[in-house]
């Protein structure tokens, strides 16, 4: 595998279910992003980690918990989520260069996320 | 915290002709904009970026353009062709080690053969 890989790639989840979405990168990159995408409306960052400390939460709520056990891999923890939370998430990664701050962010395909 | 809007929301135009998508921000202190495509189904992929101590930057057939005063900047796509079909997003955010991204709505750009 190369690039950022995320699955599953399609989840349905019942508004009492917990699951867990997974990323992984193969770049070598030392920051990891999750972002919401839903229709009609822009990227929505949720979660960054720069290596592998969290150091942003854009005011998301309590029931999406993320988790960065190393540089090469992030979680979205998801419990109690309501209908509104159906979305695409994605994942995103960089690698931050003294000085230059971080470069490109490379994106993995996503997870659809339905909860009914 | 930072704010971006980028217009239009759709945008159709011929092929071979041009097109252009603006985005304006609000935070002075964001010094990096990046422009992201998405094909439908796809995930986002950096087209272009600009940092701002350079006012424009080319590479073949997309130009950005940016204006520090005024706090906009654009994407310019010459000669369009019906691959350049997709969703454009802009974004803004400060140089720092994790580049905590603010992104416009996106534009549908639909090129017409």
């Amino acid at each position: 595998e190369t690039g950022v890989t995320q699955t599953p790639r399609h989840l349905v989840m019942g508004m009492t279910n917990k699951k867990s979405l997974k990323c992984e990168q193969h770049l070598g990159h030392n920051a990891m992003y999750w972002y919401k995408q839903s229709a009609k409306k822009p990227l929505e960052l949720m979660f960054v980690y720069s290596l592998e400390e969290r150091v942003e939460n854009n005011s998301v709520p309590s029931r999406f918990s993320p988790e960065c056990p190393n540089s090469s891999h992030l979680f979205l923890h998801l419990h109690t989520l309501q209908p509104e939370d159906s979305a695409l998430y994605l994942c995103a990664s960089s690698q931050a260069r003294p000085g230059q701050g971080a470069g490109e962010q490379y994106f993995g395909p996503g997870t659809r996320l339905t909860v009914t | 915290g930072e704010n971006v809007e980028q217009h239009p929301s759709t945008l159709s135009v011929q092929e071979g002709d041009s097109a252009v998508i603006k985005c304006t921000y609000s935070d002075s202190a964001s010094n990096y904009f990046p422009w992201y495509k998405q094909e439908l189904g796809k995930r986002p992929q950096l087209i272009i970026d600009i940092r701002s101590n350079v006012g424009e930057k080319k590479d073949q057939r997309i130009a950005v353009t940016l204006n520090k005063t005024a706090k906009h900047f654009s994407l310019h796509i010459t000669e369009t062709q019906p691959e350049d079909s997709a969703v454009y997003f802009c974004a803004a955010s400060k140089i720092q080690g994790a580049q905590k991204l603010v992104f416009g709505q996106g534009t549908r750009l639909t090129i017409n053969p």
